[in-house]
């Protein structure tokens, strides 16, 4: 079946460093992904929907200078958190879009001390 | 905006027993609604959607679900829940065609499974 991946799958930063998230889709092609954020005990929010070789389109009230999304091939997508902050510890989540349905990535932990 | 609402936020069921989890949603036009479950570790999977058609709807791991348009719902059942059941369960709808937009979803529903 469809396959996505995310990487790292937990990460621990310092306040006001940045990082990357990578999501592939390892056995298919995706023009459109999706970024989601899952608080503890919440649902997932809708952040973005990235689309291959053009900007992100981001929801309202997501700072799109704060969380950088980068979809540069088909099979990849990358979300960078810039200038992190405590309050931006939590749980990403990604979906390619294949076979007309979306494909979620295991997710990654974002804990920022 | 389109929201969903699934009001139990924890559902204890006796394995063996049946299930019905609920969600309602709001949505101008015909909804594109999904359930998916999620065990820790994993990746969020797909039991079952309802583009159109029928609407009474067969998933995986002996899942089914009804769209009923005029209460607004699409409520999630299995006949004989197993203790491997025992998740967080999402019902999420879209405004485009399949997994052409982003998902809205649920806050949720955890299973818990007595033995």
């Amino acid at each position: 079946g469809a396959v996505v991946s995310q990487h790292p799958s937990w990460v621990i930063c310092k306040s006001g460093t940045s990082v990357k998230i990578e999501c592939r889709s390892l056995d298919f092609q995706a023009t459109t992904m999706f970024w989601y954020r899952q608080f503890p005990k919440q649902s997932l929010m809708l952040m973005a929907t990235s689309n291959e070789g053009s900007k992100a389109t981001y929801e309202q009230g997501v700072e799109k200078d704060k969380f950088l999304i980068n979809h540069a091939s088909l099979t990849l997508s990358t979300l960078t958190v810039t200038s992190a902050h405590p309050e931006d510890s939590s749980f990403y989540i990604c979906s390619a879009r294949g076979y007309n349905e979306q494909f979620f990535g295991p997710g990654t932990r974002l804990t920022v001390l | 905006a389109q929201s969903v609402t699934q009001p139990d936020i924890h559902i204890t069921v006796s394995e063996g027993a049946s299930l019905e989890l609920r969600c309602n949603y709001s949505y101008g036009a015909t909804p594109y609604l999904f359930w998916y479950v999620q065990s820790p570790g994993q990746g969020l999977q797909l039991l079952l959607k309802y583009f159109s058609g029928d609407t009474l709807v067969q998933g995986i791991k002996g899942f089914e679900a009804e769209f009923k348009r005029s209460q607004s719902s699409f409520n999630l059942r299995k006949p004989s829940v197993h203790w491997s059941d025992a998740a967080e369960y999402f019902c999420a709808v879209a405004g485009g065609g399949g997994g052409a937009d982003g998902l809205t979803f649920g806050k949720g529903t955890h299973l818990i499974i007595q033995p």
